[in-house]
């Protein structure tokens, strides 16, 4: 079992539709991270959480501790927005690296 | 905004050559770390260093791998032997400080025929 499950694996959204993309893991963590993959490659870090709730222009990530679960929320979306949303955690037991979950791909159409 | 670069950005070699993956992290930055991600598969961690020394490695990161930072700005990642299982891409990332936001680097894509 992966340590970091991320759903849906695949979600296709029209312009300007709420989307939300969850992520749960199984390990202690102390932080999660909201990162976007665009298509040439590059990965561009979006959040980094350890509580509660952060927003981002019209990005929302919210992760709950007790239920080791994470959404991230886009709002009024855009076909800018396509890419791969991948979700990563900084495990209690293991330094900094990151473990990454297999990522989300968002396809919005105009 | 400063950035993380790379280079190449692209890398084709035969197998059993080696390869030196360079990056330059952002200046201030203290931790750095490689990750890669094999074609249609999640990033995977290989290394982090700090101070001039690795801190953390995982299990691919075997003999086969070595990491330097040869002066004050790169940091490389050397493969001495490649294998065909070595194509992917590599991303280096820096962070100020450990269990803070990593900044990517925008990959090396390696191709090992």
């Amino acid at each position: 079992k992966n340590e970091v499950e991320q759903s849906p694996q695949n979600l296709t959204a029209q312009e300007g539709e709420f989307i939300t993309i969850n992520c749960s893991y199984s390990v202690g963590i102390s932080a999660l991270h909201w990162l976007q993959q665009h298509p040439g490659g590059g990965i561009v870090s979006l959040f980094m959480l350890s509580s509660g709730k952060k927003k981002h222009g019209r990005l929302i990530a919210t992760i709950n501790i007790q239920e080791k679960h994470s959404s991230l929320h886009i709002t009024a979306s855009h076909p800018r927005d396509s890419a791969v949303y991948i979700c990563a955690v900084s495990q209690v037991t293991s330094g900094s690296r990151l473990t990454f979950g297999e990522g989300t791909q968002l396809t919005v159409n105009p | 905004e400063p950035e993380v670069t790379q280079t190449p950005s692209h890398q084709v070699t035969q197998m059993g050559q080696e390869v030196i993956l360079r990056c330059v992290p952002i200046s201030n930055h203290l931790y750095f770390y490689w990750y890669r991600q094999i074609l249609g598969q999640k990033v995977e961690f290989l290394v982090s260093f700090y101070n001039n020394e690795i801190s953390e490695k995982s299990e691919i990161f075997d003999d086969q791998f070595s990491v330097e930072r040869p002066d004050g700005s790169n940091f490389t990642l050397k493969i001495r032997s490649t294998k065909l299982e070595d194509s992917a891409m590599y991303f280096c990332a820096s962070s100020e400080a450990p269990r803070v936001g990593q900044y990517f680097g925008p990959g090396t894509r390696l191709l090992v025929l």
